[in-house]
């Protein structure tokens, strides 16, 4: 159970494009998902936060009009990479949380790898 | 916010011995840890986790212990196998923060000789 799936998995585009990232739960419905990015031999870098049906919430320093995040049904959210240029380049992962009592644990997508040239 | 500390950043054992991985915490309002294996282009996967109202858990050969009043938790893998092989990230959670986020520490690559 709780699984999540991320697409696409890889993404090599021309500097200016815009690109969308999905990430859904598939066995369980979650209120909340998290945007996050890793550079190489580095650790998980919480971008955002997405609500379904409200606004995401935004780490300090990350540009939410470069980061669209839209979390617009209980199993999916989206992250589009706006006018993406090199330095954008890096691993993003989604992870979703089961609605329940206290804290539970986030289940992490396959991640998708953004190449941007 | 919580600042999380994770040692050591590289840890080499020889297939059969113990590994012990530690992480501190910073915000003693912090009840959730969980610690996540991720392997190289892979997702984390949670591999065990332990709330504040419980001192220790373990699962087969994963354990892992929480001292809060030192603000500290560690995993302990027995009997390493060379699969065992991999980074591994804990994590902290603070209850109300705003949706429960997690902090990372900054991994522990594990490698497992034969």
């Amino acid at each position: 159970g709780a699984v999540v799936s991320q697409h696409p998995s890889w993404v090599i585009c021309k500097s200016g494009t815009s690109v969308k990232i999905e990430c859904r739960s598939l066995d369980f419905q979650a209120t909340t998902m998290f945007w996050y990015r890793q550079f190489p031999k580095q650790s998980l870098m919480l971008m955002a936060t997405s609500n379904e049906g409200s606004k995401a919430t935004y780490e300090q320093g990350v540009e939410k009009d470069k980061f669209l995040i839209n979390h617009a049904s209980l199993t999916l959210s989206t992250l589009t990479v706006t006018s993406a240029h090199p330095e954008d380049s890096s691993f993003y992962i989604c992870s979703a949380r089961v609605v329940g009592l206290g804290t539970q644990p986030q289940h992490f997508g396959d991640g998708t790898r953004l190449s941007i040239l | 916010g919580e600042n999380v500390e994770q040692h050591p950043s590289t840890l080499s054992v020889q297939e059969g011995d113990s590994a012990v991985i530690k992480c501190t915490y910073s915000d003693s309002a912090s009840n959730y840890f969980p610690w996540y294996k991720q392997e190289l282009g892979k997702r984390p996967q949670l591999i065990i986790d332990i709330r504040s109202n419980v001192g220790e858990k373990k699962d087969q050969r994963i354990a892992v212990t929480l001292n809060k009043t030192a603000k500290h938790f560690s995993l302990h893998i027995t009997e390493t196998q060379p699969e065992d092989s991999a980074v591994y990230f804990c994590a902290a959670s603070i209850p109300g923060s705003g949706y429960s986020t997690l902090t990372f520490g900054k991994g522990t690559m594990l490698l497992v000789s034969p």
